[in-house]
């Protein structure tokens, strides 16, 4: 199983307040990625990274910002929460393959973000 | 545009059946394929991959199927238990320096005991 975590796992926020979604993976991988999912439907990827310094947006357009200044940490920030961002926000981490392999993506808990 | 699409939403099945999810892709040129489980308030869970050069692959109690002439992917769990479920996703990934990874919509698997 794959050692990567998230916090908090549920957050319920008014409007127009700052927050920071954690996550974290101890299994040093470079690559992390930040995706958004609503119930039961498909990922979106919002951002990704492919190691220290490096950070990019994903295909679904997002208010949110990301820094990745140490290895195992990936954090996601709005700065100005609203409900159309009401989600669960996932974090995945993946690393190059071997020959045999192909890069997976681990993913986290997820947070279930509320803003009301 | 790409898109990934799955052709059933829900799938009820009698435990101890055999399992077939499927999936229908868009890119022709993804490098390989993907299964995720997902659990109820819980992160997608990796369950098989197969590369797009390759037209079948076995796991435990897991097989995924690749058609690429129809652009077909398929999952089948065998014996099904009540713990397989969960919300099922396929994935189409193109690599290029970063994963392009397209997940489709999901089909929810129900185990009736």
């Amino acid at each position: 199983e794959a050692d990567i975590y998230q916090t908090p796992r549920y957050l319920v926020i008014g409007t127009g307040k700052k927050i920071t979604l954690e996550c974290s993976q101890t299994m040093g991988h470079d690559k992390m990625y930040w995706y958004q999912q609503d119930p039961g439907m498909e990922l979106h990827l919002i951002h990704y990274s492919y190691g220290v310094n490096s950070t990019e947006k994903g295909d679904l357009s997002s208010e949110s910002t990301v820094s990745r200044i140490r290895t195992e940490h990936f954090p996601l920030t709005l700065e100005s929460a609203r409900p159309s961002h009401t989600s669960q926000y996932l974090c995945a981490s993946s690393d190059p393959p071997g020959l045999a392999s192909t890069d997976t993506q681990y993913f986290g808990p997820g947070t279930r973000l509320t803003v009301l | 545009g790409e898109s990934v699409g799955l052709h059933l939403p829900t799938l009820s099945v009698q435990e101890g059946d055999n399992s077939i999810i499927n999936c229908a892709y868009s890119n022709s040129a993804s490098d390989y394929f993907i299964w995720y489980k997902q659990e109820s308030g819980k992160g997608p869970q990796f369950i098989i991959d197969i590369r797009s050069n390759m037209d079948k692959r076995q796991g435990q109690r897991v097989t995924v199927l690749l058609n690429k002439t129809v652009k077909h992917l398929s999952l089948q769990i065998a014996a099904t238990q009540p713990g397989d479920s969960a919300v099922y996703f396929c994935a189409d990934v193109l690599s290029r320096g970063y994963q392009k990874v397209t997940f489709g919509t999901g089909t929810k698997l129900q185990v009736i005991p």
